[in-house]
């Protein structure tokens, strides 16, 4: 039943080691985003993809990467984990503009990044 | 530009007691807003939305919000509160085309 899925939903890499996170879903929807969350804190856009149109938020360090392979699949990619990137990474979709698009987004359960 | 504040960062309450969390935003013209929770360790899961129409919306878990443009507010609410209810809540907005733009939280802590 599970519509958008993550995995792992915990990482635990060393210092400067590259992680993969990744995500998948089974809606169908046009795009799919990555946030990062901090404890207590709202989740923080890191960039987004509009069907295979990469849109990286401003803010977001080279260190962050992305692929979107098929329309169900994308990844994270942190080439050189620091202590400040341990965080919850959180994927979700939303369909996207049009008529039937509101917004609303679809979560995944989150991958848990610590970074020793 | 537009913005969502939840004025309250922790908000405890009492099981069984009412509950209303608080969150206002700005943007020029009607948004589509959205209350999601959080429970540690988890997700997002949608609560509610309000897109137009009736400005009292239902949600799942037996909470409501009431959509008020001229207070230009969008407050959740539940008659009795469980333990279960206890974690983040967030207030978001999205203008169709643009980015989703979150709260800054409110963390609910039940009392037995």
């Amino acid at each position: 039943d599970a519509m958008v899925i993550q995995n792992p939903r915990y990482q635990v890499t060393q210092f400067g080691k590259p992680v993969t996170l990744s995500c998948s879903q089974t809606l169908n929807h046009n795009v799919m985003y990555w946030y990062q969350q901090k404890s207590s804190q709202a989740p923080k856009l890191l960039f987004h993809y509009y069907d295979k149109d990469f849109n990286n938020e401003a803010d977001t360090p080279d260190n962050f990467q992305s692929r979107r392979p098929n329309t169900s699949f994308c990844f994270l990619d942190i080439r050189s984990p620091g202590l400040g990137d341990a965080a919850m990474y959180l994927c979700a979709t939303s369909r996207g503009v049009g008529p039937l698009n509101t917004g609303e987004l679809f979560f995944g359960e989150g991958s848990r990044l610590t970074v020793l | 530009a537009q913005s969502v504040t939840q004025p309250d960062i922790h908000i405890t309450v009492s099981e069984g007691a009412s509950l209303e969390l608080r969150c206002n935003y700005s943007y020029g013209a009607t948004p589509y807003l959205f209350w999601y929770v959080q429970s540690p360790g988890q997700g997002l899961q949608l609560l509610l939305k309000y897109f137009s129409g009736d400005t009292l919306v239902q949600g799942i878990k037996g909470f409501e919000a009431e959509f008020k443009r001229s207070q230009s507010s969008f407050n959740l609410r539940k008659p009795s509160v469980h333990w279960s209810d206890a974690a983040e809540y967030f207030c978001v907005l999205n203008t169709n085309a643009g980015k989703s733009t979150f709260g800054d939280g409110t963390t609910l802590t039940v009392k037995p």
